[in-house]
């Protein structure tokens, strides 16, 4: 079975620094996807970034960025010039490339997250 | 896109009372999943629907929970004789087939609190 594990529980930023966020798992499979969500307070989740791992090169969406080693199998999250409404639980997540096969349903696998909080 | 929708939003009920979550995908999206969140922890999968057929439940899904989308569009989540151990975030979210990089959109969750 695939896990998913995050072991940072809290991590703290000053606005306009940069913040990386770590993610490891473990899984049998070679084709799978990556993600990173966000979770504010009280708030819905959404998605920051995602990684086919087929593909070498990281994935970048404007302030975030990942570093993934398929290897070493670590997916960290790297956020640029911190925002105030960056604060929030940040999910590391891991879905089976086989989720398009009807019976494998293509659930997502979280890690236990981490509470990212930015100081003015 | 009108999102996910889930109601209701917050649940307090006495323990042994049967409680009752809906929740509406996004129209487009053929797969719906439920996931239950507790405090300080990743979500974690309940079960999904194919359309209207449910087609993987987790081991987390006791006799207790049971799950229905009738017409492959919204969907709902029982839980019989609540427990003080069921108090969670119950979060929903659909999604399509054959689409494995495309995000599960994810909808605001019911919270149930059991006394």
């Amino acid at each position: 079975a695939q896990t998913v594990t995050q072991s940072q529980p809290e991590m703290s930023v000053q606005e306009a620094e940069t913040v990386t966020l770590s993610c490891t798992y473990d899984t049998s499979e070679s084709d799978y996807y990556l993600f990173w969500y966000k979770q504010p307070p009280s708030r819905q989740m959404i998605l920051v970034i995602r990684q086919e791992a087929y593909k070498q090169q990281n994935a970048t969406e404007n302030r975030f960025s990942v570093n993934f080693q398929k290897a070493a199998k670590s997916f960290s999250l790297k956020i640029s010039d911190s925002q105030l409404g960056d604060a929030a639980m940040y999910f590391c997540a891991y879905r089976s490339a086989r989720g398009a096969l009807i019976n494998q349903g293509g659930k997502l696998i979280f890690g236990q997250g981490t509470e990212l909080s930015v100081k003015p | 896109d009108t999102g996910v929708s889930q109601n209701p939003r917050h649940k307090i009920t006495k323990r042994g009372q049967n409680v009752t979550f809906r929740c509406d995908p996004i129209s487009e999206h053929n797969r719906l999943y439920w996931y239950r969140q507790t405090l300080g922890q990743g979500p974690e999968f309940l079960t999904y629907f194919q359309n209207e057929a449910q087609l993987e439940k987790s081991r987390l899904l006791s006799d207790r929970f049971s799950a229905e989308r009738p017409k492959g569009s919204f969907s709902t989540l029982e839980i019989q004789r609540t427990e003080q151990g069921d108090s969670a975030m119950y979060l929903c979210a659909s999604g399509n087939r054959d689409r494995g990089n495309q995000p599960q959109h994810f909808g605001d969750g019911t919270r149930l609190s059991i006394l």
